[in-house]
Protein backbone atom coordinates (compact mmCIF):
# COMPACT_ATOMS: atom_id res chain seq x y z
CA UNK A 1 0.00 0.00 0.00
CA UNK A 2 0.61 3.92 -0.49
CA UNK A 3 3.61 4.65 2.18
CA UNK A 4 3.44 8.17 1.18
CA UNK A 5 0.13 10.32 0.71
CA UNK A 6 0.08 13.83 -0.75
CA UNK A 7 -2.92 16.07 -0.35
CA UNK A 8 -4.90 17.22 -2.17
CA UNK A 9 -4.34 15.37 -5.38
CA UNK A 10 -5.92 18.60 -7.33
CA UNK A 11 -6.28 22.14 -6.62
CA UNK A 12 -7.31 25.01 -8.66
CA UNK A 13 -6.39 28.71 -7.50
CA UNK A 14 -6.59 32.56 -8.91
CA UNK A 15 -3.40 34.39 -9.30
CA UNK A 16 -2.02 36.47 -6.65
CA UNK A 17 -3.53 33.34 -3.90
CA UNK A 18 -1.14 31.16 -1.86
CA UNK A 19 -1.84 27.26 -1.77
CA UNK A 20 -0.21 24.71 0.42
CA UNK A 21 0.49 21.17 0.03
CA UNK A 22 1.02 18.42 2.43
CA UNK A 23 3.20 15.17 2.31
CA UNK A 24 3.12 12.99 5.04
CA UNK A 25 5.01 9.45 5.48
CA UNK A 26 2.45 7.17 7.02
CA UNK A 27 4.13 4.61 8.30
CA UNK A 28 7.50 5.56 8.75
CA UNK A 29 9.31 9.02 10.29
CA UNK A 30 11.07 10.54 7.91
CA UNK A 31 13.74 13.17 8.41
CA UNK A 32 13.89 13.86 5.04
CA UNK A 33 11.68 14.29 2.13
CA UNK A 34 11.81 15.78 -0.92
CA UNK A 35 9.62 17.99 -3.34
CA UNK A 36 9.80 17.57 -7.14
CA UNK A 37 7.80 19.50 -9.98
CA UNK A 38 7.05 17.79 -13.51
CA UNK A 39 6.33 19.45 -16.56
CA UNK A 40 3.58 17.51 -18.86
CA UNK A 41 5.97 14.98 -20.47
CA UNK A 42 8.85 15.61 -18.85
CA UNK A 43 11.07 14.03 -16.13
CA UNK A 44 11.12 15.17 -12.73
CA UNK A 45 13.11 17.60 -11.41
CA UNK A 46 14.03 17.80 -8.04
CA UNK A 47 13.21 20.96 -5.79
CA UNK A 48 14.26 21.16 -2.85
CA UNK A 49 14.90 18.76 0.39
CA UNK A 50 13.46 19.39 3.08
CA UNK A 51 14.92 18.60 6.66
CA UNK A 52 13.23 17.77 9.77
CA UNK A 53 13.95 20.70 12.05
CA UNK A 54 15.67 22.89 10.14
CA UNK A 55 15.59 25.20 6.80
CA UNK A 56 15.20 23.32 3.17
CA UNK A 57 17.78 23.12 0.59
CA UNK A 58 16.59 24.60 -2.53
CA UNK A 59 17.97 23.72 -6.02
CA UNK A 60 19.46 25.90 -8.12
CA UNK A 61 17.23 28.07 -9.99
CA UNK A 62 14.55 27.30 -7.61
CA UNK A 63 13.35 30.50 -5.57
CA UNK A 64 12.85 29.75 -1.96
CA UNK A 65 10.64 32.72 -1.11
CA UNK A 66 8.04 31.67 -3.45
CA UNK A 67 8.36 27.86 -2.64
CA UNK A 68 7.97 27.87 1.08
CA UNK A 69 9.19 24.27 2.74
CA UNK A 70 7.90 23.25 5.92
CA UNK A 71 8.89 20.48 7.98
CA UNK A 72 7.52 20.50 11.07
CA UNK A 73 7.23 17.05 11.97
CA UNK A 74 9.00 13.58 11.39
CA UNK A 75 6.02 12.71 8.71
CA UNK A 76 5.00 15.55 7.53
CA UNK A 77 6.30 18.52 4.95
CA UNK A 78 4.22 21.16 3.56
CA UNK A 79 4.69 22.67 0.45
CA UNK A 80 3.66 26.61 0.10
CA UNK A 81 3.58 28.25 -3.49
CA UNK A 82 3.49 31.80 -2.51
CA UNK A 83 1.59 34.50 -4.48
CA UNK A 84 1.05 32.19 -7.34
CA UNK A 85 1.05 32.88 -11.00
CA UNK A 86 0.09 30.92 -14.12
CA UNK A 87 3.55 29.71 -15.07
CA UNK A 88 3.37 27.81 -11.15
CA UNK A 89 0.65 25.73 -12.53
CA UNK A 90 2.05 21.92 -12.74
CA UNK A 91 2.30 18.37 -10.78
CA UNK A 92 3.68 18.85 -7.62
CA UNK A 93 5.08 15.54 -6.48
CA UNK A 94 6.74 14.70 -2.71
CA UNK A 95 9.14 11.82 -1.70
CA UNK A 96 10.28 10.33 1.34
CA UNK A 97 12.83 7.24 1.81
CA UNK A 98 12.35 4.44 4.60
CA UNK A 99 15.43 4.08 5.48
CA UNK A 100 18.56 5.53 5.04
CA UNK A 101 20.17 7.40 2.81
CA UNK A 102 20.58 5.93 -0.39
CA UNK A 103 17.11 4.19 0.16
CA UNK A 104 14.71 4.00 -2.76
CA UNK A 105 12.01 7.05 -2.27
CA UNK A 106 8.81 6.48 -2.22
CA UNK A 107 6.72 9.30 -3.68
CA UNK A 108 3.29 10.55 -3.09
CA UNK A 109 0.11 10.89 -5.97
CA UNK A 110 1.12 14.11 -6.71
CA UNK A 111 -0.52 17.43 -6.24
CA UNK A 112 -1.85 19.35 -10.13
CA UNK A 113 -1.80 22.94 -9.47
CA UNK A 114 -3.89 25.13 -11.78
CA UNK A 115 -3.31 28.50 -11.44
CA UNK A 116 -6.11 31.01 -12.88
CA UNK B 1 23.82 18.86 -12.39
CA UNK B 2 24.24 15.39 -12.48
CA UNK B 3 22.67 13.70 -15.92
CA UNK B 4 20.33 10.31 -16.74
CA UNK B 5 20.12 9.63 -20.32
CA UNK B 6 17.84 7.28 -20.66
CA UNK B 7 16.62 5.22 -24.45
CA UNK B 8 14.69 5.39 -26.57
CA UNK B 9 12.03 8.17 -25.16
CA UNK B 10 9.17 6.30 -26.63
CA UNK B 11 8.40 2.55 -27.97
CA UNK B 12 5.14 1.62 -28.95
CA UNK B 13 5.24 -2.63 -29.51
CA UNK B 14 2.84 -5.24 -29.83
CA UNK B 15 1.59 -7.07 -26.86
CA UNK B 16 3.44 -9.98 -26.26
CA UNK B 17 6.72 -8.66 -26.98
CA UNK B 18 9.72 -7.78 -25.12
CA UNK B 19 10.91 -4.51 -23.81
CA UNK B 20 14.46 -3.11 -23.23
CA UNK B 21 15.44 0.37 -22.32
CA UNK B 22 18.48 1.87 -20.87
CA UNK B 23 19.91 4.62 -18.81
CA UNK B 24 23.70 5.74 -19.08
CA UNK B 25 25.56 8.57 -17.45
CA UNK B 26 29.25 9.69 -17.59
CA UNK B 27 29.00 9.58 -13.73
CA UNK B 28 29.15 6.95 -11.08
CA UNK B 29 25.55 6.58 -9.23
CA UNK B 30 25.63 4.47 -5.59
CA UNK B 31 22.06 2.82 -6.90
CA UNK B 32 19.65 2.68 -9.93
CA UNK B 33 16.24 2.55 -9.64
CA UNK B 34 13.78 1.88 -11.92
CA UNK B 35 9.57 3.36 -11.41
CA UNK B 36 6.61 3.49 -13.69
CA UNK B 37 4.57 6.71 -13.61
CA UNK B 38 0.84 6.49 -14.51
CA UNK B 39 -1.36 9.39 -16.14
CA UNK B 40 -1.64 11.68 -12.93
CA UNK B 41 0.16 9.70 -10.47
CA UNK B 42 3.42 9.40 -8.98
CA UNK B 43 6.06 7.47 -9.47
CA UNK B 44 5.78 3.97 -8.65
CA UNK B 45 9.24 2.23 -7.46
CA UNK B 46 9.60 -1.41 -9.81
CA UNK B 47 13.37 -2.82 -8.76
CA UNK B 48 15.97 -1.10 -6.82
CA UNK B 49 19.71 -2.23 -7.44
CA UNK B 50 22.52 -1.08 -5.00
CA UNK B 51 25.57 -3.02 -5.93
CA UNK B 52 27.57 -3.22 -9.58
CA UNK B 53 26.70 -6.19 -11.80
CA UNK B 54 23.57 -6.61 -9.29
CA UNK B 55 20.84 -8.16 -11.65
CA UNK B 56 17.58 -8.76 -10.03
CA UNK B 57 13.97 -9.71 -11.29
CA UNK B 58 10.17 -8.84 -10.33
CA UNK B 59 7.72 -10.66 -12.12
CA UNK B 60 8.17 -10.25 -15.87
CA UNK B 61 10.59 -6.96 -15.00
CA UNK B 62 14.71 -7.79 -14.86
CA UNK B 63 17.07 -4.76 -14.22
CA UNK B 64 20.90 -4.85 -13.74
CA UNK B 65 23.47 -2.33 -12.48
CA UNK B 66 26.23 -2.09 -14.55
CA UNK B 67 29.68 -3.12 -13.80
CA UNK B 68 30.73 0.39 -14.40
CA UNK B 69 27.87 1.92 -12.21
CA UNK B 70 27.69 4.18 -15.05
CA UNK B 71 24.44 2.33 -16.59
CA UNK B 72 21.29 0.20 -16.36
CA UNK B 73 19.17 -1.35 -17.98
CA UNK B 74 14.97 -2.74 -17.71
CA UNK B 75 13.64 -5.62 -19.99
CA UNK B 76 10.12 -5.79 -19.74
CA UNK B 77 9.42 -9.84 -20.77
CA UNK B 78 5.92 -10.59 -22.46
CA UNK B 79 4.46 -7.37 -22.74
CA UNK B 80 0.87 -6.53 -21.70
CA UNK B 81 -1.86 -3.63 -22.01
CA UNK B 82 -1.48 -2.80 -18.78
CA UNK B 83 2.31 -2.12 -19.24
CA UNK B 84 1.56 1.13 -20.76
CA UNK B 85 2.99 4.26 -18.90
CA UNK B 86 6.30 5.84 -18.58
CA UNK B 87 9.60 4.46 -17.28
CA UNK B 88 12.00 6.49 -15.18
CA UNK B 89 15.41 5.32 -14.21
CA UNK B 90 17.01 7.23 -11.21
CA UNK B 91 19.86 7.12 -9.32
CA UNK B 92 21.12 8.50 -5.91
CA UNK B 93 24.04 10.94 -6.43
CA UNK B 94 25.41 11.77 -3.12
CA UNK B 95 22.07 12.18 -1.26
CA UNK B 96 19.95 13.35 -4.28
CA UNK B 97 17.66 11.18 -6.78
CA UNK B 98 17.97 11.94 -10.17
CA UNK B 99 16.03 11.09 -13.16
CA UNK B 100 15.98 10.41 -16.38
CA UNK B 101 13.98 11.85 -19.19
CA UNK B 102 11.42 8.68 -18.90
CA UNK B 103 10.54 5.82 -21.66
CA UNK B 104 6.72 6.42 -22.78
CA UNK B 105 5.72 2.50 -23.51
CA UNK B 106 2.78 1.65 -25.71
CA UNK B 107 1.53 -1.35 -26.01
CA UNK B 108 -1.07 -2.26 -29.27
CA UNK B 109 -3.29 -5.21 -28.64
Amino acid sequence: GAVVSQHPSRVICKSGTSVKIECRSLDFQATTMFWYRQFPKQSLMLMATSNEGSKATYEQGVEKDKFLINHASLTLSTLTVTSAHPEDSSFYICSAARTGPNSPLHFGNGTRLTVT
Amino acid sequence: GQQLNQSPQSMFIQEGEDVSMNCTSSSIFNTWLWYKQDPGEGPVLLIALYKAGELTSNGRLTAQFGITRKDSFLNISASIPSDVGIYFCAGHYGNKLVFGAGTILRVKS
